[in-house]
């Protein structure tokens, strides 16, 4: 059974550019969440979605934003990036049923460096 | 609002030695509570669960019990091995679909 696929792995940006990252959950699943990690504040939560609406969000900026397929697939973008940006973005597919909450399989995740 | 503490690393061991993580946490209802640990160069994977209070999760020799009355989830191993060494992360759902609360990860080296 293939794993969650992130593409692209690693991206170079400007300040100011937007990018679009992209996931694919694992074969059944229809819940797929968004995580940033970054050495200083760690693993965040952005947003899940399920079944192609936004069940939860975290506190970031309204230029953080997602959205999900039909397929399940989901894509994050994130507009007039900033230094702070830099991070590297995880994304994690789960069934979505209440029995397995927070039971997530994780990407590798996509490394965005903002210069 | 809902976090997680856990002690900061490195923690260094020698083989076969007994680990302890320590993670506590703060949250408003009865959470589930995980333990995730990130191999060098792999993804984020589920390594234990539980969900109620004093429920003990355990997977691969790991093993932790939900205290809810010191709102703790410590991760212990009585014999730790070089394949172990990672970065393990507490985290916690308040059970509102998928929205994990993380620690900020404790970094295991272990020497042969």
């Amino acid at each position: 059974k293939a794993g969650v696929t992130q593409t692209p792995r690693y991206l170079i940006k400007t300040r100011g550019q937007q990018v679009t990252l992209s996931c694919s959950p694992i074969s059944g699943h229809r819940s797929v969440s968004w995580y940033q990690q970054t050495p200083g504040q760690g693993l965040q939560f952005l947003f899940e979605y399920f079944s192609e609406t936004q069940r939860n969000k975290g506190n970031f900026p309204g230029r953080f934003s997602g959205r999900q397929f039909s397929n399940s697939r989901s894509e994050m973008n994130v507009s007039t990036l900033e230094l702070g940006d830099s991070a590297l973005y995880l994304c994690a597919s789960s069934t979505g049923t209440n029995a397995n909450t927070g039971e997530l399989f994780f990407g590798e995740g996509s490394r965005l460096t903002v210069l | 609002g809902n976090s997680v503490t856990q002690m900061e690393g490195p923690v260094t061991l020698s083989e076969e030695a007994f680990l302890t993580i320590n993670c506590t946490y703060t949250a408003t209802g009865y959470p589930s509570l995980f333990w995730y640990v990130q191999y060098p160069g792999e993804g984020l994977q589920l390594l234990l669960k539980a969900t109620k209070a004093d429920d003990k999760g355990s997977n691969k020799g790991f093993e932790a019990t939900y205290r809810k009355e010191t709102t703790s989830f410590h991760l212990e191993k009585g014999s730790v091995q070089v394949s172990d060494s990672a970065v393990y992360f507490c985290a916690l759902s308040d059970n509102a679909g998928n929205m994990l609360t993380f620690g900020g990860g404790t970094r295991l080296m272990v020497k042969p």
